[in-house]
């Protein structure tokens, strides 16, 4: 069965400053890889995915992944946070079930960007 | 484009009591719509796929009969939490993609919670 891991629960960073939150997955296949931003109390807005291609995938708000297989990973990155950037984020590895990809989450990494 | 709403925002219900939740695709006609529950800094779980004119797909562990869902348009499906307790309070989470193999769209989310 498939699995994310976002090892860390927290991130603190100040702002200006780069980022780089953690992703690795479990798959036996190719993976499709998602990362999704949730603010406080709101749904959750797509901010990049990986389906195939270039493997270094730019998404909004500046931000952009690198899939690595021989690592299983998918890590996020963003060179300058902003304080607006303060959220939940959420690493996805996508299954295909019934002809459609079926997201499972990874736990969620919790930013905090101090002035 | 690929805008999902989900009414109401927030529901608070007496147990006992059924509660209809509304998902829709505002621009853009969704083949398949999914159910998601979330827990307070947890990850999201998947409940549900549903296909458009077609019964949903449970995933394992929930209720069908307690988690009602309905897809009966292309633009709307709608989960039915019935007889309500208090340990179905959650945060419930609706997304919709335009094709089997297309991106998830999220709704903004809908906060239960039950007297």
């Amino acid at each position: 069965a498939q699995s994310v891991t976002q090892p860390d629960i927290h991130i603190t960073v100040s702002e200006g400053a780069s980022l780089e939150l953690r992703c690795n997955y479990s798959y036996g296949a190719t993976p499709y890889l998602f990362w999704y931003v949730q603010s406080p109390g709101q749904g959750l807005q797509l901010l990049l995915k990986y389906f195939s291609g270039d493997t270094l995938v730019q998404g909004i708000k500046g931000f952009e992944a690198e899939f690595k297989r021989s690592q299983s990973s998918f890590n996020l990155r963003k060179p300058s946070v902003h304080w607006s950037d303060a959220a939940e984020y959420f690493c996805a590895v996508g299954v295909e079930s019934g002809g459609s990809y079926i997201p499972t989450f990874g736990r969620g990494t919790s930013l905090i960007v101090h002035p | 484009g690929a805008v999902v709403s989900q009414h109401p925002s927030r529901v608070i219900c007496k147990s006992g009591t059924s509660v209809k939740i509304e998902c829709r695709s505002l621009d853009f006609q969704a083949t398949t719509m999914f159910w998601y529950r979330q827990f307070p800094k947890q990850s999201l779980m998947l409940m549900a796929t549903s296909n458009e004119g077609s019964k949903a797909t449970y995933e394992q562990g929930v209720e069908k009969d307690k988690f009602l869902i309905n897809h009966a348009s292309l633009t709307l499906s709608t989960l039915t939490v019935t007889s309500a307790h208090p340990e179905d309070s959650s945060f419930y989470i609706c997304s919709a993609s335009r094709a089997k193999t297309d991106t998830q769209y999220f709704g903004p989310g809908t906060r239960l919670t039950v007297l």
